[in-house]
């Protein structure tokens, strides 16, 4: 049964320390997304790499967040310095991206979430 | 920006009773998907809707895509304790290497047995 795996599943830091979330994406796919979910904005997305490659981290705070994938077996979310703010559950979710695009969309597997809390 | 408002927010009836949530945008999406998220869980894909009009039945639970592709429902008939979750619609921007997928608000869903 594949599934995307996320460690830790609980954080508790103090304000200014930093924090690192790793992601296993499903063995063979190519596509891997970071959400971050919160009461007030919902689910939203940070950053989405293809190939391992970024191809838009727009929506995520490039001063303090950072998201690389070192290989295709582990992408990472890195948030240095860390503040209250950043509080939320951080979703991982790969994917497998049709080579042409298209109207359809690949399906995404979602993990079962980081949950930070920032003190 | 493109916005998905889910409408509505909380919905809480009994076991038994019908109930349709509505997804609403007024940008044009390449498709449309829904899921159900569990507390303490990611996400689940239910379905994929991509023409405009298009229904698909999923058991008791029926999606819709809007003629515009700019909205979609969820209609579940027979409500039952095990659909209780948070339900999210989420359009696809299609960026030409892959697509992007823009969620709803959500509706948090309580079913009472």
């Amino acid at each position: 049964d594949a599934r995307v795996t996320q460690t830790p599943r609980h954080k508790v830091t103090e304000m200014g320390q930093e924090v690192t979330m790793r992601c296993q994406p499903i063995l063979g796919h190519n596509t891997v997304f970071w959400y971050r979910q919160t009461m007030m904005q919902g689910l939203e997305l940070l950053a989405y790499f293809r190939n391992r490659a970024p191809l838009d981290d727009s929506g995520m705070p490039k001063d303090r967040f950072s998201a690389e994938m070192p290989d295709a077996t582990l992408a990472t979310l890195k948030i240095q310095p860390s503040e209250p703010r950043d509080s939320a559950v951080y979703f991982c979710a790969s994917g497998l991206a049709k080579l042409a695009g298209g109207p359809g969309g690949e399906t995404q597997y979602f993990g079962p979430g980081t949950r930070l809390l920032v003190l | 920006t493109q916005l998905l408002e889910q409408s509505p927010q909380f919905l809480s009836i009994q076991e038994g009773e019908n109930l349709t949530v509505y997804c609403n945008s007024s940008s044009v999406f390449s498709s449309l998907q829904w899921y159900r998220q569990e507390p303490g869980e990611g996400p689940v894909l239910l379905v994929t809707v991509v023409t405009g009009g298009e229904v698909k039945k999923l058991k008791r639970l029926t999606f819709q895509f809007g003629d515009a592709r700019k909205d979609s429902s969820l209609h579940i008939t027979a409500a039952q304790p095990g659909d209780t979750g948070l339900y999210l619609c989420a359009g696809a921007v299609y960026g030409g290497a892959t697509n992007k997928l823009i969620f709803g608000t959500g509706t948090l869903l309580a079913v009472q047995p």
